[in-house]
């Protein structure tokens, strides 16, 4: 069965400092993975998807297959950044249909 | 492009009442699904539908079920609702292009059961 970690609940830093989101997985076949973000008052949005190896609001996340991690980082924290973060696995099944498997979430804080 | 709506946002019933929820995708997903969030189990997916076909379900009981029409709107059903189904209700649609996989998600429904 698939399974996301996230050992922080939360994190907590100053403007400036580097960041870094810990996520781990458990999952037998070829990993799809995503970093969700969600905003005070807002829905949850998409952040990351490790297949576009793209960084988003400076944040970047690589897929370790030998440590089966997903680390979200950013070298310079700002306040917006200030959030609850969540990293999710996207499960293929045999009939085409997909799900979802979040972490438990990670709220970020950034103090000024 | 409009996002994935939700109908209602907030809600409050009475345990054995039941509850249909609806939800509208983004214009052009065919897939639609359900997901619950409480602070004590997180994120747990519930089902899939895709083309009115439910395609996966989670892990809950029967009591909770939903459908899906041929605009690809989707309702979901809670029968017999206990204190324990307090939760927020969160609705995705997905495009499904090539073998990427991304879900946009809707702001929810916030059910309380007393």
């Amino acid at each position: 069965a698939q399974r996301v970690t996230q050992p922080e609940k939360l994190l907590s830093v100053f403007k400036g400092a580097p960041v870094e989101l810990k996520c781990n997985y458990s999952y037998s076949g070829s990993p799809e993975l995503f970093w969700y973000v969600q905003y005070s008052r807002q829905r949850l949005q998409l952040l990351l998807r490790h297949i576009s190896r793209e960084s988003i609001k400076g944040f970047t996340a690589d897929l370790n297959k030998g440590e089966t991690s997903f680390h979200l980082k950013k070298p310079f924290a700002q306040e917006e950044d200030s959030a609850m973060y969540y990293c999710a696995l996207s499960s293929r099944f045999s009939n085409a249909g997909n799900m979802l498997t979040f972490g438990g979430g990670t709220r970020l804080m950034v103090k000024p | 492009k409009a996002g994935v709506t939700q109908t209602p946002r907030y809600l409050i019933k009475t345990r054995g009442q039941q509850v249909t929820l609806s939800c509208s995708p983004i214009s052009g997903h065919r897939s639609v699904s359900w997901y619950q969030q409480t602070p004590g189990q997180g994120l747990q997916f519930l089902f899939e539908y895709f083309s009115e076909t439910q395609r996966n379900k989670g892990n809950f009981p029967g009591r909770f079920s939903g459908r899906q029409f041929s605009n690809s709107r989707s309702e979901m059903n809670v029968s017999t609702l206990e204190l324990g189904d307090s939760a927020l209700y969160l609705c995705a649609s997905s495009l499904e292009l090539g073998s990427s996989y991304e879900q946009y998600f809707g702001p929810g429904t916030r059910l309380t059961v007393t």
